[in-house]
């Protein structure tokens, strides 16, 4: 199985910062890696899929990249809106794979 | 518009079973694989199961395997799951999913979600 895990476990900042969420695997795999925003329990919203392709109407503040074992989303010019916990995903192989998720408050 | 809908969680005793079921509107249902997936309280996102758009291939997470069923209904544009021998670690809200691609790929419509509590 692949394990992802990311780092850090809880982000807090400001509005209009620059954060960065890493995410890094147990083996290397091809670059199908999605990043997830999930509000309270609401279902998952896709940010973006296949490493750095951003998925239709989410706004390019989300940007990903990364290859091989470590991966890593940056949203810039936070908005309060931003304020939710962030999850990568690996679709290389079953199992598929979540990391753990990363709360990102904001101030 | 892609829409799926969850039905039939609840309240259910440990060992007991429980069938979700996810209706599907808004796209090509027969060509697509589906997924579930679980948000356990307090510990995040977990893949559950997967069914490719025929039926023939499944795949299960560890935790749920030999316990767990996933099945479809294409004529009816319906995904299941059939849970059996429930343990109070499967207490989740449980999500159908859809991927971009239909082979696979990252998932972009999601359902509301129906909430599964496994307690005696």
């Amino acid at each position: 199985d692949i394990h992802l895990t990311q780092s850090p476990s809880f982000l807090s900042a400001s509005v209009g910062d620059t954060v960065t969420i890493t995410c890094r695997a147990s083996q290397k795999f091809n670059s199908y890696l999605a990043w997830y925003q999930q509000r309270a329990e609401t279902a998952p919203k896709l940010l973006i899929f296949a490493t750095f392709n951003l998925q239709s109407g989410v706004p390019p503040r989300f940007s990903g990249r990364g290859s091989g074992t470590d991966f890593t989303l940056t949203i810039t010019s936070l908005q309060p809106e931003d304020s939710a916990t962030y999850y990568c995903q690996q679709l290389t192989s079953f199992p598929l794979t979540f990391g753990q998720g990363t709360k990102l408050e904001i101030k | 518009e892609v829409q799926l809908v969850e039905s039939g969680g609840g309240l259910v005793q440990p060992g007991e079973s429980l069938r979700l079921s996810c209706e599907a509107s808004g796209f090509t249902f027969n060509e697509f694989l589906m997924h579930w997936v679980r948000h356990i309280p307090g510990k995040g996102l977990e893949w559950v199961s997967s069914i490719s758009w025929n039926g023939r291939k499944v795949d299960y997470a560890g935790s749920i395997k030999g316990r767990f069923t996933i099945s479809r209904d294409n004529n009816k544009k319906s995904l299941y799951l059939q849970m059996d021998n429930v343990r109070s670690e499967d207490t989740a809200l449980y999500f159908c999913a859809k991927p971009l691609g239909s082979m696979g790929g990252a998932f972009d419509s999601w359902g509301q979600g129906t909430l599964v509590i496994v307690s005696s």
